[in-house]
């Protein structure tokens, strides 16, 4: 499969504790981006890269995240101190380019659930 | 920033033609994307605009008028595996995607 992966599918962590997740691009993509999605909402960007560097931030991305994409392929997104309101869908996408019709191609999410 | 709106639940009939609409303001439009999400799945890329007008692929048609910050998904011969949740999403310049809500559509028999 040479789609978008991520890992793990599902996690469920108690409050206070650090959760790191990984996404892996489509090989030849350039553009990384994360999402959070929460039940009856549209996706909403965290976070996105270009090759290894981190573009741009969402106001929504407190200090408890943090996202990496250390030699421009994989990503990791962590957020530490969890806490019940990030419960939620978590989705990497990836793209070819920004311009023009370079759509996202979205990975399979990780669900996270704090308890 | 943009502020993007679209119906929460549409029924149709199998069969039928169904029309979703999606509004939104922006202050620098590049781009009109939509996608489908069955329930616990990734979304899926369907149609983008960037010109007014129609673009056809299939069952699905998809309309935009940059002047209205109007747009529409047409899905037409309507199938059970429609049913699913429709993503309105917009780019400006030099931002990422900015999705709304989204439709959620439920095809009967």
């Amino acid at each position: 499969d040479t789609g978008v992966s991520q890992n793990p599918r599902h996690k469920i962590t108690k409050r206070g504790q650090n959760v790191t997740f990984r996404c892996d691009p489509i090989s030849e993509h350039n553009r990384l981006y994360w999402y959070r999605q929460t039940l009856g909402q549209g996706p909403e960007f965290l976070t996105y890269f270009q090759n290894e560097a981190q573009l741009e931030k969402s106001r929504l991305l407190s200090d408890r995240f943090s996202a990496e994409r250390p030699k421009g392929s994989f990503s990791t997104l962590e957020i530490q101190r969890t806490e019940q309101g990030d419960s939620a869908m978590y989705l990497c996408a990836s793209s070819a380019g920004f311009r023009g019709t370079y759509e996202q191609y979205f990975g399979p999410g990780t669900r996270l659930t704090v308890t | 920033g943009q502020n993007i709106d679209q119906p929460t639940e549409m029924t149709a009939t199998e069969g039928a033609i169904v029309q979703i609409n999606c509004t939104y303001q922006t202050s620098g439009f590049n781009g009109l994307f939509w996608y489908q999400q069955h329930a616990g799945e990734a979304p899926t890329f369907l149609s983008y605009n960037v010109l007014d007008g129609l673009e056809e692929k299939g069952r699905f048609s998809s309309f935009l008028s940059r002047s209205k910050g109007y747009s529409y998904l047409l899905l037409k011969e309507l199938q059970m595996k429609d049913s699913a949740s429709y993503l309105c999403a917009v780019r400006e310049v030099n931002t990422p995607l900015v999705f709304g809500k989204g439709t959620r559509l439920s095809v009967i028999a």
